[in-house]
């Protein structure tokens, strides 16, 4: 059974410093990652996706894979309020007929 | 560019009664998904369809849910009859092309109550 783990939280940070989301999966051979984020009673939205090891930064998002450890990471500096959400790791499959799989996803919230 | 449409936006049914939800995907995708996502978890794969046929349906619940995309385009998904537990939010998502890099997009979603 393929897993993907994340701490379902919630995450409190205050707002303006770094928040630190993590995800850990279990397919070893797994070659995309994606970080989606979800407000309340919204549906998921792409914010990143990341397939080599490193790091890789868009504006205030950076995501990081380590596949020696099966694990992906989301940082986002300088938190504004507006990044409260829902944040859904999801990763995807070396072979094309298998899913994607969805982690239960982190609740993270900026405290102005 | 248009978004993947899907309705009706909320649905609230009785057990044992019937519901039906309709997606639109993005124009040119050629892969449609079906997502349930009950609250407080991740989204779970139901049914993929790629074009008009089907790659993946391991975790539909055969027995009562139902799905189709003829004409590869836009797709239904039933639940008949409905349970309890079959009370979440149903994402239609849909991609470009297929495979586990694809960057999915996703309709806002039909939230299903049911009493």
């Amino acid at each position: 059974q393929k897993e993907v783990e994340q701490n379902s939280g919630p995450l409190s940070v205050p707002e303006g410093a770094i928040a630190s989301l993590n995800c850990t999966y279990s397919d070893r051979v797994s070659q995309s990652f994606f970080w989606y984020r979800q407000y309340s009673g919204k549906s998921p939205e792409l914010i990143m996706s990341i397939y080599s090891n490193g790091d890789k930064e868009d504006g205030r998002f950076t995501a990081q894979l380590n596949k020696a450890s099966q694990y992906v990471s989301l940082l986002i500096r300088d938190s504004q309020p507006s990044d409260s959400a829902t944040y859904l790791c999801a990763v995807g499959p070396m072979n094309r007929d298998d899913k994607i799989i969805f982690g239960k996803g982190t609740r993270l919230h900026i405290l102005p | 560019e248009a978004g993947v449409a899907q309705s009706p936006r909320y649905k609230i049914i009785e057990k044992r009664q019937s519901v039906a939800f309709w997606c639109n995907p993005i124009s040119g995708h050629a892969t449609l998904y079906w997502y349930q996502q009950i609250l407080g978890q991740g989204p779970k794969l139901l049914i993929q369809f790629q074009n008009n046929g089907v790659v993946d349906d391991s975790q539909l619940p055969k027995d009562r849910f139902s799905a189709e995309r003829l004409k590869g385009v836009d797709s239904t998904l039933k639940i008949q009859p409905a349970k309890l537990e079959d009370s979440a939010v149903y994402l239609c998502a849909s991609s470009l092309g297929r495979g586990g890099n694809e960057k999915l997009f996703f309709g806002s979603g039909t939230q299903l109550s049911v009493l």
